[in-house]
């Protein structure tokens, strides 16, 4: 079974640009929850998407947007980019049926904002 | 709010040197613990899940135990392969159904031959 993908994989952008990151799950998954990684925080989570709706989301401003299709495929967005909002950019993905499921994380999309 | 403490942030072992690391927790009712394994510019590899306190698992050199406040993963005889940063991540019962995981910091763990 392929595991969860990320396209792109490397991006550099400047400030006050927009960057849209791709994620395809497991086949059969139909969560998908997105965290970002940086040195200093850690793995913070962004928000998890479950048949195309918002089910949870974490504590980042508003610039910080996602969507889910039919298909369980989804897409993050950032606006107005920051410094700041360099980091490693991880998907994961699991069933979304039952309370307590195994995520399993994609390669991550390095974001690079100069 | 739910919070996370590994320890200690770097260990350097020698091959075949047995270690444990540490994963402090607090959280308004655990659902579940998750241990991942994280190798430079990868995504997180799952490792285990513990639901309650008393319960253990295994893989390989790897054991994880689980406390009402904290959870170890033991590493028994490591190998230079088992150098990796390994993550700890806890599923409170506050997440209204969903999948949010509230990650530490990590353990960078290398082993020398």
């Amino acid at each position: 079974k392929a595991g969860v993908t990320q396209t792109p994989r490397y991006l550099i952008k400047t400030r006050g640009q927009q960057v849209t990151l791709s994620c395809s799950p497991i086949s059969g998954h139909r969560s998908v929850s997105w965290y970002q990684q940086t040195p200093g925080q850690g793995l913070q989570f962004l928000f998890e998407y479950f048949s195309e709706t918002q089910r949870n989301k974490g504590n980042f401003p508003g610039r910080f947007s996602g969507r889910q299709f039919s298909n369980s495929r989804s897409e993050m967005n950032v606006s107005t980019l920051e410094l700041g909002d360099s980091a490693l950019y991880l998907c994961a993905s699991s069933l979304g049926t039952s309370g307590i499921e195994t995520q399993y994380f994609g390669p991550g999309t390095r974001l690079l904002v100069l | 709010e739910d919070q996370v403490t590994q320890s200690p942030e770097a260990l350097r072992l020698q091959e075949g040197e047995s270690s444990s690391l540490n994963c402090s927790y607090t959280v308004s009712g655990l659902r579940g613990l998750f241990w991942y394994r994280q190798d430079p510019g990868k995504g997180p590899e799952f490792l285990f899940t513990l639901y309650s306190a008393g319960e253990e698992k295994e893989k390989e050199r790897l054991k994880a135990t689980l406390t009402k406040k904290e959870s170890f993963l033991h590493i028994t005889a490591p190998k230079p392969e088992d150098s990796a940063t390994y993550l700890c991540a806890v599923q409170s019962a506050d997440t209204g159904g969903g999948n949010k995981l509230t990650f530490g910091t990590g353990t960078q763990l290398k082993v020398e031959l």
